[in-house]
């Protein structure tokens, strides 16, 4: 059963500073991984998504990187704004069709003004 | 991206009461769609995955009972808390792909379901 890990569990940064947040999953037979933004009491925002061929994707001042063989991905985000405090979550598609999403239990980031 | 919309965002109900989320794929056909609860503080667990058409199949601990969920068009789904209680209480977000193998999720912006 594939299982997703998030560390840290918080972070906080001031404002300007490049951070990466780790996501890491146990089973490295995945289709996709994605990367979620969540605002308190809010749904997703899909941030980047990164198809097994791939290794990594860039939005803005956003990359996630993806090392199937290790079982890790990051997302690197720069000159961290106090509008990037959110929680990110990491996700794994695997199974028959990747209909299995498995995520993380997140990283709350707060960037401190 | 799609548009995957859930409604309602936010409802209170008393113990006992049902209450009914609906998810709707708004701009393509959603063949699978996905039923989350995510407690405090806590991951995105998979409730059930229902196909167009055809029963639900739920994840292990989930009462099919309590969670009824229909599936009856492409572009529609809902989930029913039947005689809902407190410790039902929880945000509940849905999911919706097409056919295609390894098409990208999309996902409602959730119900906070709070049964007082």
């Amino acid at each position: 059963k594939q299982e997703v890990t998030q560390i840290p569990a918080a972070l906080s940064v001031p404002e300007g500073e490049n951070l990466v947040l780790n996501c890491s999953f146990t089973d490295s037979a995945i289709y996709n991984l994605q990367w979620f933004r969540q605002d308190p009491g809010k749904g997703l925002t899909s941030l980047l998504l990164i198809q097994s061929s791939q290794r990594e994707q860039t939005s803005g001042r956003l990359n996630a990187s993806l090392d199937k063989s290790s079982g890790r991905s990051t997302l690197y985000i720069a000159a961290s704004q106090p509008g990037d405090s959110a929680t990110y979550l990491c996700a794994s598609y695997s199974g028959a069709g990747s209909y299995q999403l498995t995520f993380g239990k997140g990283t709350k980031l707060s960037v401190i003004p | 991206g799609a548009v995957v919309s859930q409604h309602p965002s936010r409802v209170i109900c008393k113990s006992g009461t049902s209450v009914k989320i609906e998810c709707r794929s708004l701009d393509f056909q959603a063949t699978t769609m996905f039923w989350y609860r995510q407690f405090p503080k806590q991951s995105l667990m998979l409730m059930a995955t229902s196909n167009e058409g055809s029963k639900a199949t739920y994840e292990q601990g989930v009462e099919k009972d309590k969670f009824l969920i229909n599936h009856a068009s492409l572009t529609l789904s809902t989930l029913t808390v039947t005689s809902a209680h407190p410790e039902d209480s929880s945000f509940y977000i849905c999911s919706a792909r097409t056919g295609a193998v390894n098409t990208e999720a999309f996902f409602g912006q959730g119900t906070r379901l709070t049964v007082v």
